[in-house]
């Protein structure tokens, strides 16, 4: 079975400062990765997905992401952040194969604070 | 288009008291999973449809847990006899399914249950 973990639970900092969010999974086999947000009362987005070819991927927002498949690590990065990109982040793995049924693994969830 | 659709937003009961809560997915995706969110547990899944094969339920907490899948679309999931400890938001997701093992899920807004 797979696991995944967020070493940050809360992160605070100031509009225009840089953000880096790390995730590890554990998992022996091929995996696709994801990272989701949710706003303040709203509900789960897709913010960018890995499914294979180039390990770094770029989504939506100006938040892009580097799968190091050594180090089983998918950490998201944003070079200078917005109060609006205050929010929760999670980051997901799903096996990529038949018996794993595409269901979503997730980790605990890192909270963002961004100061104005 | 029409994203995933939940109701009811926010459901209060009485412990011992069952609930009923529907998802309608994304037209045209033939998957479909069932996610618990709670403060202890953080993000879990609970129970996928997947077109007309057996459900993979090995999510379901307990035998109080149930879910069902009408016509290929609408989804309920019922929880009888509540207890405090099912307080959560239940958030639906759907997918396509073309066998590729590399599917997007997208979220519902979510069910905010609370049994007091």
């Amino acid at each position: 079975a797979q696991s995944v973990s967020q070493h940050n639970h809360h992160v605070i900092l100031s509009e225009a400062a840089s953000l880096e969010l790390g995730c590890n999974y554990s998992y022996g086999g091929t995996v696709n990765l994801f990272w989701y947000v949710q706003y303040p009362g709203q509900h789960l987005q897709l913010l960018l997905k890995y499914f294979s070819g180039d390990p770094l991927v770029k989504g939506i927002k100006g938040f892009e992401a580097e799968f190091i498949k050594s180090k089983f690590s998918f950490n998201l990065r944003k070079p200078s952040v917005q109060w609006s990109d205050t929010a929760e982040y999670f980051c997901a793995v799903n096996a990529k194969i038949k018996a794993a049924g595409n269901k979503l693994t997730f980790g605990g969830g890192t909270r963002v604070l961004v100061k104005p | 288009g029409a994203g995933v659709s939940q109701s009811p937003s926010n459901k209060v009961t009485e412990k011992g008291k069952d609930v009923e809560l529907r998802c309608d997915p994304i037209s045209g995706h033939t998957a479909l999973y069932w996610y618990r969110q709670s403060l202890g547990q953080g993000l879990e899944f609970l129970i996928y449809f997947q077109g007309n094969s057996a459900p993979d339920k090995s999510g379901l907490p307990s035998d109080r847990f149930s879910a069902e899948r009408t016509g290929g679309s609408v989804s309920t999931l019922t929880i009888q006899r509540t207890q405090q400890e099912d307080s959560a938001v239940y958030l639906c997701a759907s997918s396509l399914d073309r066998g590729l093992f590399q599917e997007t899920q997208y979220f519902g807004p979510g069910t905010r249950l609370l049994v007091l």
